[in-house]
């Protein structure tokens, strides 16, 4: 079975970097679409950004050119790395498999939860 | 961005009753390729989201079919039939015929 979990720090001072990893067992990254999602205080839910099979990647313009998706074949492990991050994006984060037959978020990871403050 | 509109914000719900949550887009969601890339999901307390229906009514792995999708174009609807406890939670549309991907506000179900 697919499972997802994902591992970083949980306080981020604002101005700073978050970088979250995501490591996945059951399946190999380098089949269907690897992403992040994160849902804020409220239950408002944002899709992030995907990093494909391949290694392309696909980001929402909301977040313009903060955000990074990468990924590490060889551990099985994709990454987040979200740049000048401010009180706004204090959320939930998660990591999700994107089936391309379902052609939706069929597995999510766990979450972690992300507080930016001072 | 397509915007998912959920009706109800929240329900409650007697244990055996038969609840249905509307999700409507603000553009359709048929894709060029033919298919409507619309997904439910639950989120239990504590737990992260999980995937019920996929392509307006397709029942994921191990979902029992209590839960039905139907709709099309811009208007869809999650029915559960036969509530039970394990059911109880927030309830989500997500599109994913356009970037970026987008979902609604959600819909709180309660045991009335």
């Amino acid at each position: 079975e697919v499972q997802l979990q994902e591992s970083g720090p949980g306080l981020v001072k604002p101005s700073q970097s978050l970088s979250l990893t995501c490591s996945v067992t059951g399946y190999s990254i380098t089949s269907n679409y690897w992403g992040w999602i994160r849902k804020f205080p409220g239950n408002k839910m944002e899709w992030m950004g995907y990093i494909s099979y391949s290694g392309s990647t696909s980001y929402n313009p909301s977040l313009k050119s903060r955000i990074s998706i990468t990924r590490d074949t060889s551990k099985n492990q994709f990454f987040l790395q979200l740049n000048s991050v401010t009180t706004e994006d204090t959320a939930t984060y998660y990591c999700a498999r994107y089936s391309i037959i379902r052609g939706t978020i069929d597995y999510w990871g766990q979450g972690v939860m992300v507080t930016v403050s001072s | 961005d397509v915007v998912m509109t959920q009706t109800p914000v929240s329900l409650s719900v007697s244990l055996g009753g038969q609840v249905s949550i509307s999700c409507r887009s603000s553009q359709s969601l048929v894709h060029n390729n033919g298919n409507t890339y619309l997904s439910w999901y639950l989120q239990k307390p504590g737990q992260s989201p999980q995937l019920l229906i996929y392509k307006v009514s397709n029942r994921f792995s191990g979902i029992s079919d209590r839960f039905s999708g139907s709709g099309s174009g811009t208007d869809f609807t999650l029915k559960i039939s036969r509530v039970e406890p394990d059911d109880l939670g927030v309830y989500y549309c997500g599109q994913g015929t356009q970037y970026p991907n987008t979902f609604g506000a959600g819909t709180k179900l309660e045991l009335k």
